[in-house]
């Protein structure tokens, strides 16, 4: 596609229930950022792939988060035993290139609601 | 400490006026990229420009540029010519090169707004 592709972009659910995200990055982009972005707020880093390397995990604030990246393309991010605070809007960004010069594009974003 | 410190969370301008945008940065590594993002209200996140620690002249994008004093470890925004199109939350990110260049950092960002 032309850009990254997120779904859904919508998503309200019960606490307590599981959620999945999906972003498709753009066709190519060996690098795949998830970000969270409360109201108001910067994003906070969640977990990075790049190609087949080890994800970068270290911002995921619980062992609820886990995200896959499955054939180093398509990830979802799954967050088990969702909780009012995990209400925010969820973006997704992929890269071209290794290393400190490669700008992320960013999805519209999946704006979770937890009732 | 934050890597990225933004500590205008609001601005004014008029419109074809020109702003700046404040970005300081904290790093202990030589090796490392600045970017500025737009968010509109729509909330998509836009890529304006982008610093590399070892450049040598600062970086322009038609009416952005990025004033980059690395001594002082700022890289601020510079819009010229406002447009009321350039309403929107900006953010300042940097990466590093520590831990292979992963993580892109964000600020808290500026909340600008042009008015006529």
């Amino acid at each position: 596609g032309a850009g990254v592709s997120q779904s859904p972009s919508n998503k309200v659910t019960e606490k307590g229930k599981d959620v999945e995200l999906r972003c498709d990055p753009i066709s190519g982009h060996t690098a795949l950022y998830w970000y969270r972005q409360s109201l108001g707020q910067g994003l906070e880093f969640l977990i990075y792939f790049q190609g087949n390397s080890a994800p970068d995990k270290s911002g995921l604030p619980s062992d609820r988060f886990s995200a896959e990246r499955t054939g180093g393309s398509v990830s979802t991010l799954t967050i088990q035993r969702t909780q009012q605070e995990d209400s925010a809007v969820y973006l997704c960004a992929s890269s071209l290139r290794r290393g400190w010069g490669a700008e992320a594009f960013f999805g519209q974003g999946t704006r979770l609601t937890v009732v | 400490a934050q890597k990225i410190t933004q500590t205008q969370p609001g601005m004014f301008v008029q419109e074809k006026e020109a702003v700046t945008l404040d970005c300081t940065y904290d790093t202990s590594d030589p090796s490392y990229g600045l970017f500025w993002y737009k968010q509109p209200s729509s909330g998509e996140m836009i890529f304006l420009i982008y610093q590399g620690s070892y450049d040598q002249q600062n970086a322009t994008e038609g009416r952005y540029s990025l004033n980059f004093q690395k001594a002082r470890k700022s890289a601020n925004l510079v819009i010229s010519a406002s447009q009321l199109g350039d309403s929107a939350m900006y953010f300042c990110a940097m990466r590093e090169i520590t831990g292979g260049g992963n993580k892109l950092t964000f600020g808290t960002g500026t909340q600008l707004k042009v008015e006529l």
